[in-house]
């Protein structure tokens, strides 16, 4: 089992709809969750992480964390075409490497 | 501000040849990374420095493969005896280092071995 597992879809929504993206995990050490976005032939992008289980907002983004169940999800409202990218789960425990997810990649119609 | 840089944006090569691609971190980040993301397998840790301290070198996947931060500031990653199987983005990635974890990344070298 790979230690953080991503749905890699392809996901297809239509502007304006709410995406959610999920990641489960297997470590029970990894502290700090990261999503990424990458656009088509570019570097990742930090969206946002969060500490521990919670949630955490920015903007159209939220971040949720349950550590009881090992699953990340991230949530995107109104989504918009330029929100059309590759999202990336990441993890983090003592080690400073990130662990990431495959990527799942997403695209808002409009 | 200026984010982490990357040279060459491609490379193409023959197998057999030894390759040298090149970061710069941001300005004032202690901490640097090396990723490589291959298709299908997604993004893979290959190496960290942090100051002065002895790299992490735990995701090197073969001693073909090797790095060195000069100064504590730029970084060259060097893969010796190219083979197909190298053929892959490699990213770079700085932090102001621990305990904060956001590692923000530069637009990678896109490798690819003949």
């Amino acid at each position: 089992q790979k230690e953080v597992e991503q749905d890699p879809g392809p996901l297809s929504v239509p502007e304006g709809a709410i995406v959610s993206l999920n990641c489960t995990y297997s470590n029970s050490a990894f502290q700090y969750f990261m999503w990424y976005r990458q656009y088509s032939r570019k570097g990742p992008e930090l969206l946002m992480y969060t500490y521990s289980s919670g949630n955490k907002e920015d903007g159209r983004f939220t971040a949720q964390v349950d550590k009881s169940s090992k699953y990340i999800s991230l949530f995107i409202r109104d989504s918009q075409p330029s929100d059309s990218a590759t999202y990336l789960c990441a993890t983090k425990g003592g080690s400073e490497k990130l662990v990431f997810g495959k990527g799942t990649k997403l695209t808002v119609n409009p | 501000g200026a984010g982490v840089s990357q040279s060459p944006s491609n490379k193409v090569t023959e197998k057999g040849k030894d390759v040298e691609l090149r970061c710069d971190p941001i300005s004032g980040h202690t901490a640097l990374y090396w990723y490589r993301q291959s298709l299908g397998q997604g993004l893979e840790f290959l190496i960290y420095f942090q100051g002065n301290s002895a790299p992490d070198k735990s995701g090197l996947p073969s001693d073909r493969f090797s790095a060195e931060r000069t100064g504590g500031s730029v970084s060259t990653l060097t893969i010796q005896r190219t083979q197909q199987e190298d053929s892959a983005v490699y990213l770079c990635a700085s932090s102001s280092g621990p305990p904060l974890p956001a590692q923000y990344f530069g637009p990678g070298t896109r490798l690819l071995v003949l």
